[in-house]
């Protein structure tokens, strides 16, 4: 199975900064999807961002951008200008569309944005 | 249709007693993904349907585990002689097709079903 490893367990930014959570993975597979998801405190799962594997080009969405660096097997998650409302748990999650339907999470970041 | 939905919200129950989750997913979608999550872990997977045909189970779904898809549409996840170690959100996702749909390969949550065994 495809593991998922998110090193960092706490992370804090200041408000309007910008802040930086790790993910990397072990896979053999060449074609697959990655993603970011966010889950507040006692709210559901939401997706911020996803990335398909063939595609070089870094996904973004307004202030969540990603660095795939798909030879070293890393997917960071950047997000720029924070706000209050960017505290959560993040997940990232890899999907194979080979190998059955599972998606593997990660442990997950806690985020803490200080005002 | 407002999202995956999920019921009860929390369930509190005594050890040895069956539980029952429902979970409505996106009208549209015909997967539909049962996983459960421990305080400061990650969802594990349990479980997959698509359409109706129950497709996948994970090693952690032991035999007092059992979810059913009946006609494709609800799911229900039942928990039978419930253990202390059964305590933890399970939450219900779902997905359309993987192709010429919008979202594809992207799961959709619910608010998930707290289990608390006393």
């Amino acid at each position: 199975a495809q593991t998922v490893t998110q090193s960092q367990p706490e992370m804090s930014v200041q408000e309007a900064e910008t802040v930086t959570l790790s993910c990397t993975y072990d896979t053999s597979e060449s074609d697959y999807y990655l993603f970011w998801y966010k889950q507040p405190p006692s709210r559901q799962m939401i997706l911020v961002i996803r990335q398909e594997a063939y595609k070089q080009q870094n996904a973004t969405e307004n202030r969540f951008s990603v660095n795939f660096q798909k030879a070293a097997k890393s997917f960071s998650l950047k997000i720029s200008d924070s706000q209050l409302g960017d505290a959560a748990m993040y997940f990232c999650a890899y999907r194979s569309p080979n190998t059955g339907n599972q998606f593997y999470f990660g442990t997950g970041t806690s985020l803490t944005v200080i005002p | 249709d407002t999202g995956v939905s999920q019921d009860p919200r929390h369930k509190i129950t005594k050890r040895g007693q069956n539980v029952t989750f429902r979970c409505d997913p996106i009208s549209e979608h015909n997967r539909l993904y049962w996983y459960r999550q421990t305080l400061g872990q990650g969802p594990e997977f349990l479980t997959y349907f698509q359409n109706e045909a129950q497709l996948e189970k994970s090693r952690l779904l032991s035999d007092r585990f059992s979810a059913e898809r009946p006609k494709g549409s609800f799911s229900t996840l039942e928990i039978q002689r419930t253990e202390q170690g059964d305590s933890a959100m399970y939450l219900c996702a779902s997905s359309p097709p993987p192709v010429g749909y919008p979202g594809a390969n992207v799961l959709t949550f619910g608010a998930g079903s707290r289990l608390t065994v006393l």
